[in-house]
This record gives structure tokens, sequence and C-alpha cells, in this order.
């Protein structure tokens, strides 16, 4: 399958600063990633579409201003929360799909960034 | 809303048992259904993938889809411990767009 890789995969940081999470498509080109946050013992759920070229597309509930996705080039989508708070502590999950591969309809995820935020 | 439902278990099974994962999920035009697998503090792992009505095997894992019930299952084969950890069930509205997922399944095999 598809490899995707996340850094970094952990990070710890004060609250008010701001973190970028590196996500990159090691092995094949990726027109659209998508971001995901799990907290504790819930579900993934999915924060926004990154699209190379464009505006990324956020989910309902989910700040764009506070988490500023650029998807700059085929291979490397980023997340930026900005001013974290303890509330944004959490595990951040990015996916992309190969869409000129075999299993072009399926999402490779990467190993994920688990952000704490004091 | 589009919503994927899940039993969240626990669901215990001793070693070398069949162990049966259920979902469904709310929109009738869904086209793709997904199975991952995640271990705690981990990313979540692809296991199966189905598209039609009717059962997908690879190896120990069974995936069965039936859309007119709306009811996506995994069967696990011949448990072992080292299948202990939460199944997720992922539905996807149209080619290429985001998963939704379920809440997740855990599942223990005991020894």
């Amino acid at each position: 399958g598809a490899v995707v890789s996340q850094h970094p995969s952990w990070v710890i940081c004060k609250s008010g600063t701001s973190v970028k999470i590196e996500c990159r498509s090691l092995d094949f080109q990726a027109t659209t990633m998508f971001w995901y946050r799990q907290f504790p013992k819930q579900s993934l759920m999915l924060m926004a579409t990154s699209n190379e070229g464009s505006k990324a597309t956020y989910e309902q509930g989910v700040e764009k201003d506070k988490f500023l996705i650029n998807h700059a080039s085929l291979t490397l989508s980023t997340l930026t929360v900005t001013s974290a708070h303890p509330e944004d502590s959490s595990f951040y999950i990015c996916s992309a799909r190969d869409l000129a591969g075999r299993s072009y309809n399926e999402q490779f995820f990467g190993p994920g960034t688990r952000l704490t935020v004091l | 809303q589009k919503e994927v439902e899940q039993n969240s278990g626990p669901l215990s099974v001793p070693e070398g048992a069949i162990a049966s994962l259920n979902c469904t999920y709310s929109d009738r035009g869904s086209q793709s259904f997904f199975w991952y697998r995640q271990y705690s503090g981990k990313s979540p792992e692809l296991i199966m993938s189905i598209y039609s009505n009717g059962d997908k095997e690879d190896g120990r894992f069974t995936a069965q889809l039936n859309k007119a019930s709306q009811y996506v299952s995994l069967l696990i084969r011949d448990s072992q411990p080292s299948d202990s950890a939460t199944y997720l069930c992922a539905v996807s509205w149209q080619a290429g767009t985001a998963l939704i997922f379920g809440k997740g399944t855990t599942l223990s095999v005991s020894s």
C-alpha cells in the first residue's frame, strides 16, 4: 500500500503558541489529503479536506482561522494549530488517496501526531 | 447527518474463536465500505474494503455487505491475541470523499 508520513510524531507546547504538523505522501502524489482528530476513547472526526493548489474545505464546527491548512505540493499538506489551548490536545491524523494506484479508492493514514498543550 | 453506528463493546472471544463485528450506516447511497484496525496510540490500519453486496474474504478476515439492510460486518476467524484492538467501520458516501467513521468496537481475544 501507499505510505504516508507525519511529522512530528508528538509535540508538547505552551498555551498560546502555534504548532505545525506535516503530512507527506512518500511514494505517490496526493491531490487530496484529509485531516482527522481523535480524542481519547473516541472515533476519528474529519476536520478538513486539503486540496492541492486550492483552499481547504472545513467541516462544520472546525475553525478555519485556528486550524490553517496548506497543501502547496502534491506530496505535502500542513496543518497549523494557531494559538493552541489545552482543549486542542488530541491525536491528529492525516490520510491520502493514491489516485493513480491500484487501491485508488482507499485511504492510507499517516502514523498520527499527538499534540499536548500545557 | 450521515452516521455510522457500531457497538462499542468490548467484545471478548477466546483464542481460536470467530469474532463478529457489526456496523450500520445511515445513507442508503453510500458506495464504499472499509474496516480499519487501530491499536492503542496508533493510527488506523486498513484491513478490508468492500464495494458490492456479498462476502469478500482475505485470509482470516471476511467482510460482508448488505446494502438493502445498510449493514456491514467483519468476521475474524481463528482469532489471535494479536487481533485485540479497536475495529473501526468507515463509509465513503462518494468515491474519493472523506471517510465517516463509526466509534469503533473494542475486541479482546484471550489466550
